[in-house]
Order: structure tokens, then C-alpha cells, then sequence
């Protein structure tokens, strides 16, 4: 059974701080891994993609993958109110196309 | 790029009856996938696509739940003789290679 574990929050940061969003995964032979934003009702939306293991930065947002802990994070920095939202990791399987996804981590950002 | 689409975006109906979702992926995506989201929980996959061929189907997937993509564009998911249960956001993604793109949801309400 692969799973994809993440605390359910709510992480509460005040605006322009950083957020840390963790997540494991028990499936050694994941691949690819991913992080989703979602707002309430509505659909995730791509953050990010991160395959290999260190740092990937994009704008505000940086992927952390440690395979050997496996461990993903997803940093927020200058966090602002309308980042608050669901955060969903998710795992992609080597030979497999289907994602497994978190139960997502919510974020609220204070102004 | 307009984006992936569903219809309906809302349906509400009534125990037994049966209802048909519809998926238009991305034009130049040949993988699509099905995906059903309930509170609070991650994203469960169901089903996946590569151009007409049905690759995958999660054990979720009872014999009440059938989805086609007959010319591998658009693709249906119909659940048959509809349950309480079944209430949830039904989720279409599509994706070229790894990434995938979700679309806007159907969320249905069983009555």
C-alpha cells in the first residue's frame, strides 16, 4: 500500500514569514513528486515538480527532496494571505503514470 | 491552451439513477486521468487513459463505474445506479508526460 502522509494543519504563519510544508512517502521506488494547491472548492492547481534529490526554487516557492529520508518539502517564503489554501504532495510511482496524493496540509496566512 | 474542461460542474440526482461526467483533456495530451476527491481527503485515483487504450483502474472502481475514451480525445466516466457513497468531486487530469493538469471538477451530489 503506498502512502503519502502530511499533517493536516492548519500550519498558521503571519503574512511574510515562511512556511514549511512537509510530507513522506513510504514507496521507495517513487520518482517524481509534486506539490498542488487547492482552494476550497475548487480543483489543485501545479506548484511545482521536483525529481531529483536537493533544492528546486521557483519565485517564492522552493521543493525539497531527500529520497533517503523519504522526505519532500515545499518552502513558502514572504508568505501573503492569498496563499492560503490546501497543499497537496503528491507521489508519482517509477512505471506508473497515477499520482498518490496527501489528505493535503492547510495553510493560513494572517495578515 | 484552454485548459482541461468538464461538464457538468454540478450534478445532483437522486439514488439509483445513473449520471455521465464528460473530460476534454488538453489537445496535445494523450494521457488522461480520472480521479475522485471527498472532504478533507487527497485526490483518489481511479482511472487512466493513454490515447483510446484504458491502462489502469484503481480496486475503487466498482462494476457500477465505467469510463471510455473511444477516439483517445474526450473521455466519459458514468456511474451506474448512483449511491449516497458516490457524493464527491470528480476529478479529470491530463498530461503529456509526468506533469498532470487538472480540470475544473464535477462535483456530485447524491440525493
Amino acid at each position: 500500500q503506498k502512502e503519502v502522509e502530511q499533517n493536516s494543519g492548519p500550519l498558521s504563519v503571519p503574512e511574510g514569514a515562511i512556511a514549511s510544508l512537509n510530507c513522506t512517502y513510504s514507496d521507495r521506488g517513487s520518482q517524481s513528486f509534486f506539490w498542488y494547491r487547492q482552494y476550497s472548492g475548487k480543483s489543485p492547481e501545479l506548484i511545482m515538480f521536483i525529481y531529483s534529490n536537493g533544492d528546486k526554487e521557483d519565485g517564492r516557492f522552493t521543493a525539497q527532496l531527500n529520497k533517503a529520508s523519504q522526505y519532500v518539502s515545499l518552502l513558502i517564503r514572504d508568505s501573503q494571505p492569498s496563499d492560503s489554501a490546501t497543499y497537496l504532495c503528491a507521489v508519482m510511482n517509477s512505471g506508473y503514470s497515477t499520482l498518490t496524493f496527501g489528505k493535503g496540509t492547510m495553510l493560513l496566512v494572517s495578515p | 491552451d484552454t485548459g482541461v474542461s468538464q461538464d457538468p460542474r454540478h450534478k445532483i440526482t437522486k439514488r439509483g439513477q445513473n449520471v455521465t461526467f464528460r473530460c476534454d483533456p488538453i489537445s496535445e495530451h494523450n494521457r488522461l486521468y480520472w480521479y475522485r476527491q471527498t472532504l478533507g481527503q487527497g485526490p483518489e485515483f481511479l482511472t487512466y487513459f493513454q490515447n483510446e487504450a484504458q491502462l489502469e483502474k484503481s480496486r475503487l472502481l466498482s462494476d457500477r463505474f465505467s469510463a471510455e475514451r473511444p477516439k483517445g480525445s474526450f473521455s466519459t466516466l458514468e456511474i451506474q445506479r448512483t449511491e449516497q457513497g458516490d457524493s464527491a468531486m470528480y476529478l479529470c487530469a491530463s498530461s503529456l508526460e509526468g506533469t498532470q493538469y487538472f480540470g475544473p471538477g464535477t462535483r456530485l451530489l447524491v440525493l
